[in-house]
């Protein structure tokens, strides 16, 4: 089955820094997700991406659509303890895909 | 409070033994989905249902079953659980018909097969 490649695989990080993520794949995405992963917790959605060149932000976050369909990327400026968790892409298969298919995540530490 | 349930948290169980997860959502969602989550391997869907009485494979299939009789209800069964299928099961729900991929995730059960 076809798995997205998400970079870099972890990042440690000085609190206050930015910080940058990507995700790629070999086919066409029409939507990108980006999710935050808490330890025992669920994944809770940050940002959704529904058209290719879109650029959306919640708060520090900001991610965008790439324009080949292929890929995506998520920052986070000025990083603070909290941000502390795991980050996975999610991509759907279009235009009648109805699969999810995930990144393999990105570990991020914030040390204070 | 919209949120997907999920029954058990935890579960240990021997090699063979059959075993229902069940997923539950109130937000009236069409789409559900199971996942299983493994170290170095990310999330990979299981079986989705796009609605009532639909369920198709998802990229890992192979072991288990489902079924959507209730448009809240989404079971994932086990008729013969292995020790491969030790692993961190999430459910998870959206809605299409709003236009709307997001998935909101349930808060996940840890399964042991020994």
């Amino acid at each position: 089955g076809q798995q997205l490649n998400q970079s870099p695989q972890s990042m440690f990080i000085q609190e206050g820094e930015d910080v940058s993520m990507n995700c790629t794949s070999s086919s066409i995405f029409n939507t990108w997700l980006w999710y935050k992963q808490d330890p025992g917790e669920g994944p809770v959605l940050l940002i959704a991406l529904y058209k290719a060149g879109e650029l959306t932000s919640n708060g520090r976050l900001t991610a965008q659509f790439g324009i080949t369909r292929k890929d995506s990327f998520l920052n986070i400026s000025a990083s603070i303890p909290s941000d502390v968790g795991i980050y996975f892409c999610a991509g759907l298969e279009g235009p009648t895909g109805n699969q999810f298919y995930f990144g393999t995540g990105t570990s991020l530490t914030v040390i204070p | 409070e919209a949120q997907v349930t999920q029954n058990p948290r935890y579960l240990i169980t021997v090699t063979g033994k059959k075993l229902t997860v069940t997923c539950s959502q109130n937000m009236n969602h069409e789409y559900m989905s199971w996942y299983r989550q493994d170290p170095g391997l990310g999330l990979r869907q299981i079986y989705y249902s796009m609605n009532v009485e639909v369920t198709d494979k998802g990229d890992v299939p192979e072991g288990y079953k489902v079924s959507r009789k209730e448009k809240r209800n989404f079971p994932l069964i086990l008729e013969s659980p292995s020790p491969n299928q030790t692993s961190l099961y999430f459910c998870a729900s959206s809605s299409p018909a709003l236009n709307s991929y997001e998935q909101y995730f349930g808060p996940g059960t840890r399964l042991t097969v020994t």
